[in-house]
């Protein structure tokens, strides 16, 4: 692989239901960092993690959870999901001291909550 | 309150013309801005980006411009291609701080 991989691709689930979205990247970078897209809304972080070992919580983390056990993952979990959660879900990587705190996004993974 | 704004949500524009794409952000502290262009069903691809130290940086046909007392920049595309239609969000930054503030996005529609 090389990037970052996010699967599954798209979902349907319903409310209530717990669901990981899994977030993989090969390049080393030590930041990680999950978004939603909805539409006339842009990109809203959720969580992000700046190291192995931490995470932090963004503009909209109600009913999300993640965890940073390794610098390659960076799950996603909603623990009972909502259909306020339906969205377009992109994980992105960084790295430390590069240009412009350019981040690098996953293909996405379309979520809908019935 | 948005710290940074992209009031056009759309732009239609002809091929060979030029397409202007605006950003206004509130926060002082950024100093490092960034456009991304994201095409439907996959995820953004970073294009251009731009220090506060300067005012302007060009790469093939994009140049982002930077107006500091402004608190404005704009993504200019010299000549507009079909394949450029895709929306594109500006982002800003700060510091040590990893995270990235976005705008609302404007999709751009490049008609042959």
């Amino acid at each position: 692989i090389a990037g970052i991989t996010q699967a599954p691709t798209s979902q349907i689930l319903a409310a209530g239901r717990r669901m990981t979205l899994r977030c993989t990247q090969d390049m080393r970078h030590n930041a990680m960092y999950w978004y939603r897209q909805d539409l006339g809304l842009g990109l809203r972080l959720i969580h992000y993690s700046n190291t192995a070992g931490t995470t932090g919580k963004g503009e909209v983390p109600d009913g999300y959870s993640v965890s940073r056990a390794n610098t390659d993952d960076f799950p996603l979990t909603l623990a009972s999901a909502v259909p306020s959660q339906t969205s377009v879900y992109f994980c992105a990587s960084s790295q430390e001291g590069q240009k412009y705190n350019e981040q690098f996004f996953g293909p996405g993974t379309r979520l809908t909550v019935l | 309150d948005q710290q940074v704004k992209q009031n056009s949500p759309s732009l239609s524009v002809q091929e060979g013309r030029i397409s202007i794409l605006n950003c206004d952000y509130t926060n002082s502290m950024f100093d490092y801005f960034l456009w991304y262009k994201k095409y439907p069903a996959e995820g953004p691809t970073f294009l251009i980006s731009i220090s506060s130290i300067k005012d302007k940086n060009e790469d093939g046909r994009f140049t982002v411009f930077l107006n500091k007392s402004a608190k404005h920049l704009s993504l200019h595309i010299v000549p507009s291609q079909p394949g450029d239609s895709a929306v594109y969000f500006c982002a800003a930054s700060w510091g040590s701080n990893y995270k990235l503030t976005f705008g609302k996005g404007t999709l751009l529609t490049v008609n042959p």
